[in-house]
């Protein structure tokens, strides 16, 4: 595709369902990476994944958010029993490797949780 | 490790006033360096990288090695400059990782 694809681009859950948000990176990128930002707040990393390496699951808060990527390409963020402070917008972005090579963001997953 | 850090979670300036976002940096390899900027409901995007030594929108930034710095800067600063504004550094090497920092929100004053 032309850009980073997010899905869904709003989600309304209750308190303690999981929810599953998607992204689509951009077609050739190795690396894609998870990133959350709440309200007023900055850049929170979560994970990092580059070709077969094993991903980077540093930035993940707590056991209850997990993220795999199949095919080297689609990747699925998870988070199990959801609470009130994971509410934020959820970012995906992927790059190629190389030296020059920029991250391109996409639009990003609005997570409410009610 | 490798870590970003940019100071100012606010910066407040009045239109025609210089600006200058602070990054500084602490990495031990040969990095890459990056601005990226987040407008009012618009999606992050690349601002500028120092491989490129380019200026975008008036603002340049100068990779200082020996300061470990990469501070954004731009003489006169306009409205439609407000925004968030993070700095990022790329390691070098097969496994390489972008980091950013907490970002810095620009509010340029009319």
């Amino acid at each position: 595709g032309a850009g980073v694809s997010q899905s869904p681009s709003n989600k309304v859950t209750e308190k303690g369902k999981d929810v599953e948000l998607r992204c689509d990176p951009i077609s050739g990128h190795t690396a894609l990476y998870w990133y959350r930002q709440s309200l007023g707040q900055g850049l929170e990393f979560l994970i990092y994944f580059q070709g077969n390496s094993a991903p980077d699951k540093s930035g993940l808060p707590s056991d209850r958010f997990s993220a795999e990527r199949t095919g080297g390409s689609v990747s699925t963020l998870t988070i199990q029993r959801t609470q009130q402070e994971d509410s934020a917008v959820y970012l995906c972005a992927s790059s190629q490797q190389g030296a020059g090579n920029t991250i391109y963001f996409g639009e990003g997953s609005w997570l409410t949780v009610v | 490790a490798q870590r970003v850090t940019q100071p100012e979670k606010l910066l407040s300036v009045f239109k025609g006033a210089p600006v200058e976002l602070k990054c500084n940096y602490s990495y031990s390899g040969s990095p890459e360096l990056f601005w990226y900027v987040q407008y009012s409901r618009q999606r992050l995007q690349l601002l500028l990288r120092h491989i490129s030594r380019e200026s975008i929108k008036g603002f340049t930034a100068d990779l200082n090695k020996g300061e470990t710095s990469f501070h954004l800067k731009k003489p006169f600063a306009q409205e439609e400059d407000s925004a968030m504004y993070y700095c990022a550094l790329k390691t070098a090497g097969g496994y390489q990782k972008v980091t950013f920092g907490t970002g810095t929100k620009l509010q340029v004053i009319p």
